[in-house]
């Protein structure tokens, strides 16, 4: 059973960075196949997929956020992260980790589900 | 504004069926057979219960049941459970710029 865990700072100034981990257990990011998402909620709104990646780093981003964004993998730990530069209230969220958004056997499958979730962070950006 | 339009609540009394709608365009639900649906109860994940427009991943209840018709997807839960009273969230790809996109989101409230 793959699960997943989001870790990171809770707490994030205006104008800085918000960094966060996604730790995989129960598979392997590397044994390839599946993209690794990012997704977040704001306060009492809906979801929206921030971006994912591939094992190899090949990386995809939501066109509304990409100049502000920078997903990474690291392999040896079976981690991947998410970075949100130049932070506002309005990036104030749940962060979820998930596997999906594409999948790769061949050829790639884009809208590939989200089938597993880590639990969700709660990022709050405030001075 | 989600790029998916949802109801923003249902409701239904146990045992009876409703449909909960999402509608794009065709450049997302109209246009591609990968539509899934999300269940999520309050501070809980989101979980999967729907893929590729009408399949349901493994321990999934077989009351959920997808369907497309244009553009706009639908997700019917038969024999209401009071279980699940959640938020339902739809999801589709966009081929218009190879993201993912979300509806707003549907309260179901069982009555």
């Amino acid at each position: 059973q793959v699960q997943l865990q989001e870790s990171g700072p809770g707490l994030v100034k205006p104008s800085q960075s918000l960094s966060l981990t996604c730790t995989v257990s129960g598979g392997s990011i590397s044994s390839g196949g599946y993209y690794w998402s990012w997704i977040r909620q704001r306060p009492g709104k809906g979801l929206e997929w921030i971006g994912y990646i591939y094992y190899s780093g090949s990386t995809y981003y939501n066109p509304s956020l990409m100049s502000r964004l920078t997903i990474s993998v690291d392999t040896p730990k079976n981690q991947f992260s998410l970075k949100v530069s130049s932070v506002t209230a309005a990036d104030t969220a749940v962060y979820y980790c998930a596997r999906g958004g594409a999948h790769c056997d061949g050829d790639c499958y884009l809208g590939y589900p989200f089938d597993y979730w880590g639990q969700g962070t709660l990022v709050s950006v405030s001075s | 504004q989600s790029a998916l339009a949802q109801p923003a609540s249902v409701s239904g009394s146990p045992g009876q069926s409703i449909t909960i709608s999402c509608t794009g365009t065709s450049s997302d639900v109209g246009g591609y057979d990968y539509v899934s649906w999300y269940q999520q109860h309050p501070d809980k994940a989101p979980r999967l219960i729907i893929f590729d427009v009408s399949n349901r991943p493994s321990g999934v209840s077989n009351r959920f049941s997808g369907s497309k018709s244009g553009n706009t997807a639908s997700l019917t839960i038969s024999g209401l459970q009071a279980e699940d009273e959640a938020d339902y969230f739809c999801c589709s790809y966009t081929g218009s710029s190879d993201v993912m996109v979300f509806g707003g989101g549907t309260k179901l409230t069982v009555l």
